[in-house]
C-alpha cells in the first residue's frame, strides 16, 4: 500500500502546453508539499499546503499552481510549459506529531521539448 | 533564512568499511529538526535518520548514526559496515518547527554521492 503516490511517473510534452501532476497520500497527514529537483539534483520547496493555507515559495513562477480537492490530494498544474521546467517533481506529506518528517512520492520526471 | 551545506560532492568507501558524510547548517533558531535522506538510482527519497535539536543524544538507526554538534551547527552521518545497497545520493535537510504553522518545507543541502567499492 503506497503511502504517497504520484501520477504520472514520466511526462514528456511540448513547450507551451499545460499539464498536471497528481499526488495522493493515505497517511492522514495534514500538510502536503511540492518540491522541484533540478538537473544537478538540488531539491527546492515550491509549495506547502496545510488546512487550506497555501504557502508559496516566492521564486516559483505563477504558471505553477497547486490545487487541493481534499486533505489527501495536492495536484500541481503547470501552464505554458517552458524548457526550464524540465525537472523531477516530488510530492511529500507530513504531520507535526511526527516531527514534521516528510514522506515523499516516487517523483515525476517532466521533460519539456 | 536557513542554509544547509554539504561540502563533499562525492565520497567513496570500500564495502564493510565505515564512512562519514558531513553537513553543516546556518540558523538563528534554537529548536529545529534535522534529517538525512537517501536517494538511490530509483529516485525515491527515503528517510534515513532524524534528529530533534532539543535532544542531546545522537540518533541511531541500525548501521546509521549521527554526530550532532549543536554549537558547531554540524550534523554528520556515519554509515557503518557499508553495503552495496547504501550507494546513493545522501541529502541533509533542515526543518524549522515555527514558521507558517508548520506549512513550510525542508531546506536541503546539495547532496553527497556515495559510491560503495566492492
Amino acid at each position: 500500500d503506497t503511502a504517497v503516490s504520484q501520477t504520472p511517473k514520466y511526462l514528456v510534452t511540448q513547450m507551451g502546453n499545460d499539464k498536471s501532476i497528481k499526488c495522493e497520500q493515505n497517511l492522514g497527514h495534514d500538510t502536503m508539499y511540492w518540491y522541484k529537483q533540478d538537473s544537478k539534483k538540488f531539491l527546492k520547496i515550491m509549495f506547502s499546503y496545510n488546512n487550506k493555507e497555501l504557502i508559496i515559495n516566492e521564486t516559483v513562477p505563477n504558471r505553477f499552481s497547486p490545487k487541493s480537492p481534499d486533505k489527501a490530494h495536492l495536484n500541481l498544474h503547470i501552464n505554458s510549459l517552458e524548457l526550464g521546467d524540465s525537472a523531477v517533481y516530488f510530492c511529500a506529506s507530513s504531520q507535526d506529531e511526527d516531527g514534521w518528517t516528510q514522506y515523499f512520492g516516487p517523483g515525476t520526471r517532466l521533460t519539456v521539448l | 533564512a536557513q542554509t544547509v551545506t554539504q561540502s563533499q560532492p562525492e565520497m567513496s568507501v570500500q564495502e564493510a568499511e565505515t564512512v562519514t558524510l558531513s553537513c553543516t547548517y546556518d540558523t538563528s533558531e534554537s529548536d529545529y529538526y534535522l534529517f538525512w535522506y537517501k536517494q538511490p538510482p530509483s529516485r525515491q527519497m527515503i528517510l534515513v535518520i532524524r534528529q530533534e535539536a532539543y535532544k542531546q543524544q545522537n540518533a541511531t538507526e541500525n548501521r546509521f548514526s549521527v554526530n550532532f554538534q549543536k554549537a558547531a551547527k554540524s550534523f554528520s552521518l556515519k554509515i557503518s559496515d557499508s553495503q552495496l545497497g547504501d550507494a546513493a545520493m545522501y541529502f541533509c535537510a533542515y526543518r524549522s518547527p515555527y514558521s507558517g504553522g508548520g506549512a513550510d518545507g525542508l531546506t536541503f543541502g546539495k547532496g553527497t554521492h556515495l559510491i560503495i567499492q566492492p
